[in-house]
């Protein structure tokens, strides 16, 4: 059972437009929710994150929107830069654990091209 | 800071062969996970630890074996390797502590992976 789903394995955007990378989960227990990029060879670094009580946050370049009722978010890259290309991961946490369990979906591999 | 500290970058084991995974933190984090991730894969939670002396399994813990003795150290250990062990091994580290911000509990740091194929 995929609880967190990123349903575009890749996109290519120009250097300077917009990326959007989306996701959708099932859990509605779910009440965090963190982007993490990776480049090849190393480890997954954070990016930028969300509770539920929001529903946007902004971090320079980085913005990621929450709508709680379709279940979905999207992390917006403005602009674009090759330095982007990466892949990203969506993850979802429920604080009812009782420990940061973090829950990744696949991943979308983001190119940049100048 | 070194952070998160992830030996060896990578391995061949033979099939059976056994081997201990490393991780270390120098962050003083108190939780500490062990993931897997196969290729077109989400990260899958292996083990993880609250604590030194505690460990629990995660959703994919057949196969593999864990210990905390320290706050700093999570080795993972393999015994009998297998074919479908062959995978990228991620080990990270968060912090928690009663009041602090519930976003940056959840925020878990990782180390740069360990590549294995069991042949």
């Amino acid at each position: 059972d995929q609880q967190v789903k990123q349903n575009s394995p890749s996109l290519s955007v120009q250097e300077g437009r917009i990326s959007i990378l989306n996701c959708d989960y099932t859990n509605s227990m779910f009440d965090y929710f963190l982007w993490y990029k990776k480049y090849p060879a190393e480890g997954p670094t954070f990016l930028i994150s969300i509770s539920s009580i929001k529903d946007k946050n902004e971090d320079g370049r980085f913005t990621v929107f929450l709508n709680k009722s379709a279940k979905h978010l999207s992390l917006h890259i403005v602009p674009s830069q090759p330095g982007d290309s990466a892949v990203y991961f969506c993850a979802a946490s429920s604080m009812n654990t009782g420990f940061q369990k973090l829950v990744f979906g696949t991943g979308t591999r983001l190119l940049v091209s100048p | 800071n070194a952070g998160v500290t992830q030996t060896p970058k990578f391995r061949i084991l033979k099939i059976g062969q056994s081997m201990t995974l490393q991780c270390t933190q120098d962050m003083n984090h108190n939780y500490m996970y062990w993931y897997r991730q196969d290729p077109g894969m989400g990260l899958k939670l292996i083990y993880y630890s609250v604590g030194a002396g505690i460990t629990d399994k995660g959703e994919v813990p057949n196969g593999y074996n864990v210990s905390r003795s320290t706050t700093e150290d999570f080795p993972l250990r393999l015994e009998l390797a297998a074919p479908s062990q062959t995978s990228v091994y991620f080990c990270a580290s968060s912090y928690s502590r009663s009041g602090g911000s519930p976003l940056a509990k959840n925020i878990q740091y990782f180390g740069a992976g360990t590549r294995l194929s069991v042949l």
